[in-house]
């Protein structure tokens, strides 16, 4: 129940493109869905997040859309650019009270071509 | 601030000899994580502290493993013996207690163990 499923595991867009990334999830008590963007020899880091309370969020050429009734929860990248190359990993968590710990999807590896 | 600070960034040892990574995380936060990244099994968490405290050890693989955090802005994992299915890039993060998600990675310690 812990589990948290990203598909697809590599994904190649050519420049202009939309990225498509899915996650889901089965733990209901989920509460927060954060993605980390990472790019070779770097850390981890957030780009975007969304809790259960809305459906969409968008900053920037990145939207977050979030479906509660089928436990799904996908990142859209509008216009990709070779820059946005990078492995992207959804994630989620469920509060504070059971410790906030971070479970990641597999994660993705996006290539925008030129 | 200078982020959370890892070291080494890189780390070359011989099966059986005593790994030592260090962490520092961003001053006021006070929530540590470490976690494990491998292609193999993505991003595991190991374990987690919340004010120096460990709460969450239930990721450390095994008794060859373990992890301290002497003070606010120290932390140190350990591996002895090691073993070469212990080579990975380890993460630290960290984040403000009670803000649910928002985890600040380091650039890693990358192990290899021959």
């Amino acid at each position: 129940q812990q589990q948290v499923k990203q598909s697809p595991q590599s994904l190649i867009v050519q420049k202009g493109g939309i990225s498509i990334i899915n996650c889901a999830y089965e733990n209901t008590a989920f509460d927060y869905f954060p993605w980390y963007q990472q790019f070779p020899g770097k850390g981890p880091a957030l780009l975007i997040a969304i809790r259960p309370d809305v459906s969409e969020k968008k900053e920037g050429r990145f939207t977050i859309s979030f479906n509660k009734s089928a436990k799904q929860f996908s990142l859209h990248i509008m216009d990709s650019q070779p820059g946005d190359s990078a492995t992207y990993f959804c994630a989620a968590s469920r509060g504070e009270t059971s410790g906030s710990r971070l479970t990641f999807g597999e994660g993705t590896q996006l290539t925008v071509n030129p | 601030d200078a982020g959370v600070i890892q070291s080494p960034r890189h780390e070359v040892t011989e099966m059986g000899q005593e790994v030592t990574l260090r962490c520092k995380p961003i001053s006021g936060h006070n929530s540590l994580f470490w976690y494990r990244q491998t292609m193999m099994r993505g991003l595991e968490l190991l374990i987690y502290f919340n004010n120096n405290v460990p709460i969450d050890d239930s990721g450390m693989p095994e008794d060859r493993f373990s992890a301290k955090m002497p003070n606010a802005s120290f932390s140190t994992l350990k591996i002895q013996p090691s073993e070469p299915r212990d080579s990975a890039v380890y993460f630290c993060a960290s984040r403000l207690q009670g803000y649910t998600g928002e985890l600040f990675f380091g650039e890693g310690s990358r192990l290899t163990v021959l």
